[in-house]
């Protein structure tokens, strides 16, 4: 069984059109997070999200953004997209408050023509 | 804010050579600290992890050790094979973090036979 699942890998889109990636975690963890990793491997956190709280990294458009219909599900939606989305995308989830490793989805590329 | 410095790259080594990447950090109170790798095509996976100073962590021949009072989590392995080839990210969370977890810019290893 895959821990953190995502799909779906490979995504091409053009400049403006709406998509959304899905994430799943098996884990039973309290919190999901969603990073971007662009071409020179930098890791940036986007969103973080239990139950209780959202935190959004301010630098984050607002054409981003994140949805969780039950505890095992973060989607994360994007709007208007533009070439400067085109990155990897990975999901991840950790067991709060404690603070244990984050698992890790195998990501999706993103890329906007 | 917390954040951690890591040692730019790339490195080459040949197999069976000494490995060190260098990490650092800042941080409020006390993070856990771990290195992540990334092998390609891949999503990152959990190498070593340490909670507390001076706690050492270890996996596949790898080490790190938190060093409170150099703020470091520098990694090493003794003798690298071709199979280490990949990119290592340094990362720390902590409740002051909101749990979130902030990578090093990642340092990629190529190890040639």
């Amino acid at each position: 069984d895959t821990a953190v699942s995502q799909t779906p890998k490979y995504l091409v889109t053009q400049m403006g059109n709406d998509k959304s990636i899905k994430c799943e975690q098996n884990l039973g963890h309290d919190t999901m997070y969603w990073y971007k990793q662009d071409s020179k491997k930098f890791l940036k956190i986007m969103f973080s999200y239990n139950n209780k709280e959202l935190i959004i990294n301010e630098t984050v458009p607002n054409r981003f953004s994140p949805k969780s219909p039950d505890k095992a599900h973060l989607n994360l939606h994007i709007n208007s997209l533009e070439l400067g989305d085109s990155a990897v995308y990975f999901c991840a989830s950790s067991q709060a408050p404690q603070v244990t490793e984050a698992f890790f989805g195998q990501g999706t590329r993103l890329t906007v023509v | 804010g917390d954040s951690v410095t890591q040692m730019e790259g790339p490195v080459t080594l040949s197999e069976e050579a000494f490995l060190t990447i260098n990490c650092t950090y800042t941080a409020t109170g006390y993070p856990s600290l771990f290195w992540y790798v990334q092998y390609p095509g891949e999503g990152l996976q959990l190498l070593l992890k340490a909670t507390k100073a001076d706690d050492k962590g270890s996996n596949k021949g790898f080490e790190a050790t938190y060093r409170k009072e150099t703020t470091s989590f520098h990694l090493e392995k003794g003798s690298v094979q071709v199979s280490d080839s990949a990119v290592y990210f340094c990362a720390l969370s902590s409740q002051n973090t909101g749990n979130q977890f902030y990578f090093g810019t990642g340092t990629s290893l190529t190890v040639i036979p």
